[in-house]
């Protein structure tokens, strides 16, 4: 079977930094994405690895290590708009639309 | 460009009706995915439509059923509404569904009753 896992709920302070574990057991691996969704909205793309390392974007940066089945979300400078939920999700083959996503980590950002 | 749009925004049904939802993909977009969301669950894949066909599905039952058309606007459908088909119904849309990112809709909220 296909198994992600996130922290269910993380709270962190304004201006502070928050890393956002995923842990991962798939049949394959065709990359490995970050989605953030507020309360009532669409899903929005944050950020897509699919080869072992950093990539940074703004304030976000995201992490894939494939050997360990492992991604982290990095958030810097936390403002009160990042409060919440994340979403992490594995491509398990190419040429597809298909995700398979993590249950998602609600982050409150507290003043 | 215009995004994903869904329609309606809610539903409310009763146990045993049929429902059809409906996506507009981003203009130029072939590639549309259909993906249900509850607290329990999260988000679980569907199915997905390119060019009219299906290419993928998930593990719901027959009960859930989409196509697509011409202009790759989709509908999915439901038949038979069940008390735990209450959910938001997401649908994503992406250029060829190749490895690029998805593009979500706002998603129909779908109470049964």
């Amino acid at each position: 079977g296909q198994n992600i896992d996130q922290p269910t709920e993380m709270t962190a302070t304004e201006g502070a930094i928050v890393q956002i574990n995923c842990t991962y057991q798939t049949s394959g691996f065709n990359g490995l994405f970050w989605y953030q969704q507020h309360a009532g909205e669409a899903p929005t793309f944050l950020s897509y690895n699919v080869l072992d390392g950093l990539e940074e974007k703004g304030r976000f940066s995201s992490f894939l290590s494939r050997s360990k089945g492992y991604s982290y979300l990095l958030l810097k400078e936390l403002q009160m708009k990042d409060s919440a939920s994340y979403l992490c999700a594995v491509r398990i083959s190419s040429n597809t639309g298909k995700l398979i996503f993590g249950q998602g980590t609600t982050l409150q950002v507290k003043p | 460009k215009a995004g994903v749009t869904q329609t309606p925004r809610y539903l409310i049904k009763t146990r045993g009706q049929q429902v059809t939802l409906s996506c507009s993909p981003i203009s130029g977009h072939r590639s549309v995915s259909w993906y249900q969301q509850t607290p329990g669950q999260g988000l679980q894949f569907l199915f997905e439509y390119f060019s009219e066909t299906q290419r993928n599905k998930g593990n719901f039952p027959g009960r859930f059923s989409g196509r697509q058309f011409s202009n790759s606007r989709s509908e999915m459908n439901v038949s038979t509404l069940e008390l735990g088909d209450s959910a938001l119904y997401l649908c994503a849309s992406s250029e060829q569904g190749a490895g690029e990112k998805l593009f979500f809709g706002s998603g129909t909220q779908l109470s049964v009753l």
